[in-house]
């Protein structure tokens, strides 16, 4: 059945390294958001694309996140440097109306 | 911008009763209210979802109320199952992709 896949599921790594995460959207969708969760935080928007273009990423701080679509059937996260308050589960989705959103099953991110 | 509150925090009900979760919005412009339930290790799925056009929907056991004028939502689960445990969240947009997401309700049914 169709769903967003996200890899790696689980991701521990040293403060200053640089992560990256990725998302294979649901095939014909075209909305892709970057959502992050924390227990202090909840579900909070990173950043948004429709139509492979970036609409919205006030979310995430620009000094060490960025956010691409390099073509339809992937969305990226990156960071770097990486922190440790950069700790958290990291959630791909898409959809096909402006806010209807499916979820990926999430990477779980540890930075040491 | 928009804000959404859930209560109860943790919802404990006995197998075959139901369950009921109620959420407030801010902004009187949302149109769009999804619940989502996300079980441990995976990620939030959506459940059901109404627009700001009708007062209620149903799918099977569940159901979800609008009252615009007062700004509150509600999901209604019925005839509970263990099955259903898990953290529901309620969420609430405007005409755009922002989903505000309430804080989660974890919901244990009790065999």
């Amino acid at each position: 059945d169709a769903r967003v896949t996200q890899t790696p599921r689980h991701k521990v790594t040293e403060m200053g390294q640089e992560v990256t995460m990725r998302c294979q959207p649901i095939l014909g969708h075209n909305t892709v958001f970057w959502y992050r969760q924390t227990m202090m935080q909840g579900l909070e928007l990173l950043a948004y694309f429709r139509n492979r273009a970036p609409l919205d990423d006030s979310g995430m701080p620009k000094d060490r996140f960025s956010a691409e679509m390099p073509d339809a059937t992937l969305a990226t996260l990156k960071i770097q440097p990486s922190e440790p308050r950069d700790s958290a589960v990291y959630f791909c989705a898409s959809g096909l109306i402006s806010d209807e959103a499916f979820f990926g099953q999430g990477t779980r991110l540890t930075v040491v | 911008g928009e804000n959404v509150e859930q209560h109860p925090s943790t919802l404990s009900v006995q197998e075959g009763d139901s369950a009921v979760i109620k959420c407030t919005y801010s902004d009187s412009a949302s149109n769009y209210f999804p619940w989502y339930k996300q079980e441990l290790g995976k990620g939030p799925q959506l459940i059901i979802d109404i627009r700001s056009n009708v007062g209620e929907k149903k799918d099977q056991r569940i159901a979800v109320t609008l009252n615009k004028t007062a700004k509150h939502f509600s999901l209604h689960i019925t005839e509970t199952q263990p099955e259903d445990s898990a953290v529901y969240f309620c969420a609430a947009s405007t005409n755009d992709y922002k989903l505000s997401f309430g804080a989660g309700t974890t919901v244990t049914v009790r065999a």
